[in-house]
């Protein structure tokens, strides 16, 4: 079984509507990321969360929340979604220890459009 | 803003010959890490070389690290046909949430078989 999953892996939906997408890991990490992907952009970070009490604003949070219910799943909600928030999203998850400790692990994605 | 760049943004080689990517960024860094993304796949981490380091191995893929030009280089030597995909630079930076990574926006390698 994959460490990283992701549920769904392909969403189609209408402007407004409210999205969740969720991530669970089997990893043991306590950091959990959550990223867009659009062609040309490389990954931008959307929020972060350091352990289930912690969470962090990334650096396109606008139109995104979070919520971390337990060490082992993260999930990124559009409360009203708008085709500009069509990408590919990615969870990941690192450990805080050890001496690779900034290594990211990555879920295998989900694609997400807009109409 | 994107911490990293890569130059090439693709780079099409036959196989068998050595690929060389390279990635520029513009702050301090704590380590940097490369990416490598098959067609809408998850990324997979390859390397990470530290502050401190400057040139790193692991099997066919050596990275070297120049702090002072703020810059470093990702070789894939012996390119194979599997070896196609979207490579990826990012930094871990100093301070604050240090777990933190800012990813380039790739270099698109294709080997030709």
């Amino acid at each position: 079984d994959a460490d990283v999953t992701q549920t769904p892996r392909n969403r189609i939906t209408k402007t407004g509507k409210r999205i969740m997408l969720e991530c669970s890991q089997t990893k043991g990490h306590d950091r959990m990321y959550w990223y867009r992907q659009d062609p040309g952009l490389g990954l931008r970070l959307i929020y972060y969360s350091f352990d289930v009490k912690d969470i962090n604003k990334g650096e396109i949070s606008d139109g995104y929340s979070v919520s971390r219910q337990a060490q082992a799943k993260f999930s990124l909600s559009l409360e009203s979604a708008i085709p500009n928030q069509t990408a590919l999203y990615f969870c990941a998850t690192s450990d805080a220890t050890g001496i690779n400790y900034n290594e990211q692990f990555f879920g295998p994605g989900t694609r997400l459009t807009v109409l | 803003s994107q911490q990293g760049e890569e130059d090439p943004q693709a780079l099409s080689i036959q196989e068998g010959e050595n690929a060389t990517m390279n990635c520029s960024y513009k702050t301090s860094i704590n380590n940097l890490q490369w990416y490598r993304q098959n067609s809408g796949r998850g990324l997979v981490h390859l390397i990470l070389i530290r502050s401190n380091e400057r040139e790193k191995h692991s099997g066919r893929l050596r990275v070297t690290l120049d702090t002072s030009k703020k810059s470093s280089s990702l070789l894939i030597t012996a390119s194979r046909a599997a070896d196609t995909a979207s490579y990826f630079c990012a930094t871990g930076l100093y301070g604050g949430a240090t777990n933190k990574l800012i990813f380039g926006t790739g270099t698109l390698l294709a080997v030709q078989p």
